[in-house]
């Protein structure tokens, strides 16, 4: 069975473009998180997507934004982007609330 | 609003030595916590997950505990390697309807051969 699949693999943009992440979850599984990972935060919550909907967000701003589509593939956006946006982005597929199994990453720069 | 706190940050061991990470949580009402491992630049790896209503889970030289009254997971690594060199993390699941799930900081652990 294939893993939890993100791209791309890294990125950089400069400050005020928008960025469009995607993540494919392993077959079978519903639910997708993802998470913003920085040396000075950790891990943090950004949202999850069960069946198309969202369940829950994180405390980020408005420019974070996310949706999941019918095949449970997900995709995150941010516009307008700020250098404090550089980061690992993570997402992260489950069947219901079991155990999380993570892709490896998109390495976004903002300069 | 659920906070997870990892101890130590860093740690050093020579190989062959048992160790214990800790993870403490401030709210009791966990649906399940789970541990991780992190390799620099890569994504996470699940090591054990451990359910609410469990109390401890083993996977080879691994074993993590959990106390939920007193808000504490501890996992202990037997006969440590130098490939056991990593970043741990523990991460909550919140209870029913949280549907959310909150990191520690993680502990860096580094076994020298």
């Amino acid at each position: 069975k294939a893993g939890v699949t993100q791209t791309p693999r890294y990125l950089i943009k400069t400050r005020g473009q928008q960025v469009t992440l995607s993540c494919s979850p392993i077959s079978g599984h519903r639910s997708v998180s993802w998470y913003q990972q920085t040396p000075g935060q950790g891990l943090q919550f950004l949202f999850e997507y069960f069946s198309e909907t969202q369940r829950n967000k994180g405390n980020f701003p408005g420019r974070f934004s996310g949706r999941q589509f019918s095949n449970s593939r997900s995709e995150m956006n941010v516009s307008t982007l700020e250098l404090g946006d550089s980061a690992l982005y993570l997402c992260a597929s489950s069947l219901e609330d079991e155990k999380l199994f993570f892709g490896s990453g998109t390495q976004l720069s903002v300069l | 609003k659920q906070e997870v706190t990892q101890i130590p940050a860093a740690l050093s061991v020579p190989e062959g030595e048992n160790l214990v990470l800790n993870c403490s949580f401030t709210d009791s009402a966990i649906y399940n916590l789970q541990w991780f491992r992190q390799d620099p630049g890569k994504g996470l790896t699940s090591l054990l997950l451990i359910q609410s209503s469990q109390r401890e889970q083993t996977s080879g030289r691994l074993n993590a505990s959990l106390d939920k009254s007193s808000g504490r997971s501890t996992l202990y690594i037997a006969a440590s390697q130098p490939g056991d060199s990593a970043t741990y993390l523990c991460a909550v699941r919140l209870g029913t309807g949280g549907f959310k799930t909150i990191f520690g900081a993680g502990t860096r652990l580094f076994v020298k051969a």
